[in-house]
C-alpha cells in the first residue's frame, strides 16, 4: 500500500541554518504530496503542497519539489527561525480525502 | 479562518468508562470530518471518515462499536471510546474538509489526549 517515509528527528539547528527535511512515498499513480507542520498545542496546519510532477510548493519560505523519478518531495529552507521550531509532516493522498502521513520530524532552532 | 476546535484537550478516565470528544469546525461548514490517532514518534493513523447525516466509514482494523462517530450536523463530529482500556490511551485528532474548499484540503483540531487509568 502507499507510505510515506521521512527522516527521523529532532533536527536541532542554529538560527539562520540551511534546513533539509527528507521525504519519499511509495503509491500507485499520481498521488498529490504535502508538507503539514504543527506548532506546540496547536493542529496540524497545511504548510505546502504539490499536485503534479516537477512542481514546486512554497510558503513562508518554505520549498519543496515533487519528484516523480526519485519519489521524494524534501522540504527546505534556506534560512530557519527559532519561531519555525514545529514538528513536520510529509503526506500524500490520492483523489480522495485519505491523507497518509509520515512519522513526523521535530525541528529545533536555538538562537 | 478554518478553524477547528477540540473539547477536552485532556481528558483522564477509569478504565470501563466512556469518553465523548467534540471536534467543531468554527468558521465553516464541514461535510466530511476525520478522525485520526496517533501515537508517540508514530504518524497520524486514519481512523474513520465521518459524513453528516450518514455512519461513519472505518478504516480497516478500526473496531466500530468501541469507536461511535457521531456527525450529527455541519459543524460537529463526536467520537466515543466505549468502554475504554489502559490501550486506548492516545492523541485524538479530527480534522474537517470546507465543502467551498479543495477537495484535499483538510484543517486539523488541536488534538486530545486520552489517557485510560
Amino acid at each position: 500500500g502507499d507510505s510515506v517515509t521521512q527522516m527521523e528527528g529532532p533536527v536541532t539547528l542554529s538560527e539562520e541554518a540551511f534546513l533539509t527535511i527528507n521525504c519519499t512515498y511509495t503509491a500507485t499513480g499520481y498521488p498529490s504530496l504535502f508538507w503539514y507542520v504543527q506548532y506546540p498545542g496547536e493542529g496540524l496546519q497545511l504548510l505546502l503542497k504539490a499536485t503534479k510532477a516537477d512542481d514546486k510548493g512554497s510558503n513562508k519560505g518554505f520549498e519543496a519539489t515533487y519528484r516523480k523519478e526519485t519519489t521524494s518531495f524534501h522540504l527546505e529552507k534556506g534560512s530557519v527561525q527559532v519561531s519555525d521550531s514545529a514538528v513536520y509532516f510529509c503526506a500524500l493522498a490520492h483523489n480522495t480525502d485519505k491523507l497518509i502521513f509520515g512519522t513526523g520530524t521535530r525541528l529545533q532552532v536555538f538562537p | 479562518g478554518a478553524v477547528v476546535s477540540q473539547h477536552p484537550s485532556r481528558v483522564i478516565c477509569k478504565s470501563g468508562t466512556s469518553v465523548k470528544i467534540e471536534c467543531r469546525s468554527l468558521d465553516f461548514q464541514a461535510t466530511t470530518m476525520f478522525w485520526y490517532r496517533q501515537f508517540p514518534k508514530q504518524s497520524l493513523m486514519l481512523m474513520a471518515t465521518s459524513n453528516e447525516g450518514s455512519k461513519a466509514t472505518y478504516e480497516q482494523g478500526v473496531e466500530k462499536d468501541k469507536f461511535l462517530i457521531n456527525h450529527a450536523s455541519l459543524t460537529l463530529s463526536t467520537l466515543t471510546v466505549t468502554s475504554a482500556h489502559p490501550e486506548d490511551s492516545s492523541f485524538y485528532i479530527c480534522s474537517a474538509r470546507d465543502r467551498m474548499a479543495g477537495r484535499n484540503e483538510q484543517y486539523f483540531g488541536p488534538g486530545t489526549r486520552l489517557t485510560v487509568t
